[in-house]
């Protein structure tokens, strides 16, 4: 059974820094790209970045460039998203989901909010 | 990609059939002539789940009343007869360009 459990989210004030994890089990975890996927609350879906197989591409959504970064270990079938200078504005449910130009297997997500 | 769905909000009658229209701002024909066209459910405190790929094809265990046509820029899901555990929120999404996006949602209720 395909499992995605995503930790790591809390309170944060703006402008700090945050790692969110997931674990991933029931698949082979290094031959698929991963993302990362996150819900504001009460709106709607965002596709925030993803990662290539062996980590050698990663692509972020423009509005976290230079601030969030999407990273994987293999070894330890673990996808993590750094989170530097946060904003209200990241404030969400953050999922990491198994893709294939789609995804099909999300994890139950982990709530970040970004306030003082 | 801009993705828009229509309607935003849809009241159905239990056993009634359901549509939502999804339009892409360009063509979602990728280069291996596959058109990455997804949807899903979001039941109300749940995790997204897929329930559509590829356009038409279904994820394993979707029932058969949930149907996805299309092509180029415009696509439709279709519940053939609502039941109630179908409310929820529907969105499609693109796959075929990045950064990949989703349409702003489209709330079904029972009326």
């Amino acid at each position: 059974e395909v499992q995605l459990v995503e930790s790591g989210g809390g309170l944060v004030q703006p402008g700090g820094s945050l790692r969110l994890s997931c674990a991933a089990s029931g698949f082979s975890f290094r031959s698929y790209w991963m993302s990362w996927v996150r819900q504001a609350p009460g709106k709607g879906l965002e596709w925030v970045a993803n990662i290539k197989e062996d980590g050698s591409e990663k692509y972020h959504v423009e509005s976290v460039k230079g601030r969030f970064t999407i990273s994987r270990d293999n070894a330890k079938n673990s996808l993590y998203l750094e989170m530097n200078s946060l904003r209200a504005e990241d404030t969400a449910v953050y999922y990491c989901a198994r893709e294939d130009r789609g995804f099909e297997y999300w994890g139950q997500g982990t709530l970040v909010t970004v306030s003082s | 990609v801009v993705m828009t769905q229509s309607p935003l909000s849809l009241p159905v009658t239990l056993g009634q059939p359901a549509s939502i229209s999804c339009r892409s701002s360009q063509s979602l024909v990728h280069g291996d002539g596959n058109s990455y066209l997804n949807w899903y459910q979001q039941r109300p405190g749940q995790s997204p789940r897929r329930l559509i790929y590829k356009v038409s094809n279904r994820d394993s265990g979707v029932p058969d009343r949930f149907s996805g046509s299309g092509s180029g820029t415009d696509f439709t899901l279709k519940i053939s007869r609502v039941e109630a555990e179908d409310v929820g929120v529907y969105y499609c999404m693109q796959g075929t360009h990045g950064p990949f996006t989703f349409g702003q949602g489209t709330k079904l209720e029972i009326k």
